[in-house]
């Protein structure tokens, strides 16, 4: 597809659910990226990850959040045992390599809602 | 406090006018940085892009930094109703795993009226 591709498009949880959102990125680019966007706010970084190797985690809140991308291309984020702090819209980004990496092109996003 | 901070409104102005955004940062090591517009129920957009101090001009998108103050805005010349839109700073190191990592504002609600 021409753009970032995530789903699905919203997601309401119980309390204590596990969920998957997908990412699908663009063709080509390697950088891809996990950020959370809360009510009224502006997105904050989660992971990141360069073809399949996470570089960096360190925005992720708990180890109940844990992310994929196991053959380079699509990426799973998973959150364990959700909780209602957990509600939020999931943004996934990605970027080309080389000069101009740090413009980051983000799809709609995944609305986590949790019960 | 937050290493990006930026007013987020809401702004309201009639079409045609000049529309000035602004953010305010304290991270010394941030060399890249961005506004990207967010219509609602979709993801940001890229607006501007500006690696170090200065001015960047794209159509009738201005931004402007000014690292000595950590002081960065955007001007919108002419707005229209679809410029109507969150409007999100964001700040980025370079280099390393931290080019993609970026730090944003709380975004700044902007609607234009016809």
């Amino acid at each position: 597809g021409a753009g970032v591709s995530q789903s699905p498009r919203y997601k309401v949880a119980k309390r204590g659910q596990d969920v998957a959102l997908r990412c699908d990125p663009i063709s080509g680019h390697v950088s891809l990226f996990w950020y959370q966007q809360a009510l009224g706010q502006g997105p904050e970084f989660l992971t990141y990850f360069q073809n399949e190797a996470q570089l960096d985690k360190s925005g992720l809140p708990s180890d109940r959040f844990f992310a994929e991308r196991p053959e380079g291309s699509v990426s799973t984020l998973k959150i364990q045992r959700t909780q209602q702090e957990d509600s939020a819209v999931y943004l996934c980004a990605s970027s080309l390599p080389g000069q101009g990496r740090e413009k980051l092109f983000f799809g709609s996003g995944t609305q986590l809602s949790v019960l | 406090q937050k290493e990006v901070e930026q007013d987020p409104g809401p702004l309201s102005v009639p079409e045609g006018a000049i529309v000035s955004l602004n953010c305010t940062y304290s991270n010394s090591a941030f060399q890249y940085f961005m506004w990207y517009r967010q219509y609602s129920r979709k993801g940001p957009e890229l607006l501007m892009y500006t690696y170090s101090s200065g001015n960047k001009e794209d159509g009738r998108f201005t931004a402007q930094v000014d690292k000595s103050s950590k002081y960065i805005s955007l001007f919108i010349r002419d707005s229209q109703p679809s410029d109507s839109a969150t409007y999100l700073c964001a700040c980025a190191n370079a280099g390393g795993t931290s080019y993609g990592k970026l730090t944003f504002g709380q975004g700044t609600i902007l609607t234009v009226h016809p």
